[in-house]
């Protein structure tokens, strides 16, 4: 089975500075996807960003982009310029490429809680 | 992605009492799940729900005690049955879109049993 590990409980940056949340991960499995999902106090998960594994590209989007670090099972969020509005948990969640059973859903991490300081 | 709205969004029921959650996607969709996210913790998989098909459950949950319906693609329910204080969590709902790659989730709803 797949584990997922965030290893930091809660990170605290400065507006308008840059912030890393590591994850890494465990799994046998060649092909495979990665996720940052953000949940903040009104609790709705929404989807950050994204990575297949077989492209060695790392995923962007606006002010987050990710380390992806295949060999070393390594899937960090670098979110730039940091907002208010990017206070929340983040989760690093894991899904197969393989169908059926509950191999379709998603492996969660524990979460990072991130605090903004104005 | 895909617009997904969660009833009720929040409940307080009395011990051994029974809710059924309901999920409702504003588009045709054939993967739906259902996961729990415990006090503090982070999101468990509970089942796969698949239109026309039995739901999946993950190690841990019961038919029984959980049982789900998907009568087509677009609505999703799960009833939490003989409920304890152990039950009180977010049960939220998502999708899978784009062949199930990635996964939009509801709202959830906050279960609190006393």
């Amino acid at each position: 089975a797949q584990t997922v590990t965030q290893s930091q409980p809660e990170m605290s940056v400065q507006e308008a500075e840059t912030v890393t949340l590591s994850c890494t991960y465990d799994t046998s499995e060649s092909d495979y996807y990665l996720f940052w999902y953000k949940q903040p106090p009104s609790r709705q998960m929404i989807l950050v960003i994204r990575q297949e594994a077989y492209k060695q590209q790392n995923a962007t989007e606006n002010r987050f982009s990710v380390n992806f670090q295949k060999a070393a099972k390594s899937f960090s969020l670098k979110i730039s310029d940091s907002q208010l509005g990017d206070a929340a948990m983040y989760f690093c969640a894991y899904r197969s490429t393989n169908s059926g059973g509950g191999a379709d859903g998603l492996t969660f991490g524990k979460g990072t809680h991130l605090i903004i300081q104005p | 992605s895909a617009v997904i709205s969660q009833k009720p969004s929040r409940d307080i029921c009395q011990r051994g009492t029974s809710l059924t959650i309901q999920c409702q996607v504003d588009s045709q969709v054939t993967m739906m799940f259902w996961y729990r996210q415990q006090p503090g913790q982070s999101l468990t998989l509970i089942a796969t729900a698949n239109q026309g098909s039995e739901a999946t459950y993950e190690s841990g949950f019961v038919i029984d005690k959980f049982p789900i319906s998907r009568p087509n693609l677009t609505f999703s329910t799960l009833t939490v049955s003989n409920m304890s204080p152990e039950d009180s969590s977010i049960y939220l709902c998502s999708v899978g879109v784009g062949g199930a790659d990635t996964q939009y989730f509801g709202p959830g709803t906050r279960l609190t049993v006393l």
